[in-house]
């Protein structure tokens, strides 16, 4: 799997859009971009994948640049229960590429 | 809530006892994850079952850990002889498993093990 590369923490003012850039310049063809969070003390929960094109669901939207060597997810108004650690993970299709593999993320936090 | 429960949420246990912990996965998911988080790391894949079959184990799984799924539906992981370097999070994850190319991971709330 690819490697990604995040900022380790970003601020954001609550109402405002939260973007957060995701590196993974070594990205091949077939492999998807996931984004997870974490708040504090909780499971990862998903948020949003997409291969190559932009993706949108009811709580963020994934940009894919068109050589896929970068990517932003997008909370479009941030409120304080955003704040959380976000991870950008690249992987492989299904079958023989089960796991996620995790970096450090980027820690979001949403100020009033 | 995911759906994905984990039992117990926090553990306390000294050092040489075991500890068990169980994962009852969304219903319907065929595969079924555990990954472990120390503080300040990301989750760390440990092993995956497709319905009972254990198919991928990570070489931090040492021999005084063992998880099994045996019906297919819940799954137990079980650390013997527990050191103090085993304190984490144990996250526990599941997926549909019949996706073409693409398959999401739901994860439960985690147990936290503390070993004294």
């Amino acid at each position: 799997d690819a490697k990604t590369t995040q900022p380790t923490s970003m601020d954001c003012a609550e109402g405002r859009a939260a973007n957060l850039p995701c590196n993974h310049s070594t990205i091949s063809g077939n492999e998807y971009v996931y984004w997870y969070r974490q708040i504090h003390s909780q499971g990862p929960q998903y948020i949003i994948h997409g291969l190559k094109n932009n993706e949108t669901n009811e709580m963020a939207s994934l940009i894919i640049t068109e050589d896929r060597k970068s990517s932003t997810l997008i909370l479009p108004h941030a409120t304080l229960r955003d704040t959380a650690v976000y991870y950008c993970i690249v992987r492989g299709p299904n079958f023989g590429n089960e796991k996620l593999t995790f970096g450090t993320g980027t820690r979001l936090t949403i100020i009033p | 809530d995911t759906g994905v429960s984990q039992n117990p949420r926090h553990k306390i246990t000294k050092r040489g006892q075991n500890v068990t912990f169980r994962c009852d996965p969304i219903s319907e998911h065929n595969r079924l994850y555990w990954y472990r988080q120390t503080l300040g790391q990301g989750p760390e894949f440990l092993t995956y079952f497709q319905n009972e079959a254990q198919l991928e184990k990570s070489r931090l799984l040492s021999d005084r850990f063992s998880a099994e799924r045996p019906k297919g539906s819940f799954s137990t992981l079980e650390i013997q002889r527990t050191e103090q370097g085993d304190s984490a999070m144990y996250l526990c994850a599941s997926s549909l498993g019949s996706g073409v190319f693409t398959d999401t991971q739901y994860f439960g709330p985690g147990t936290r093990l503390t070993v004294l």
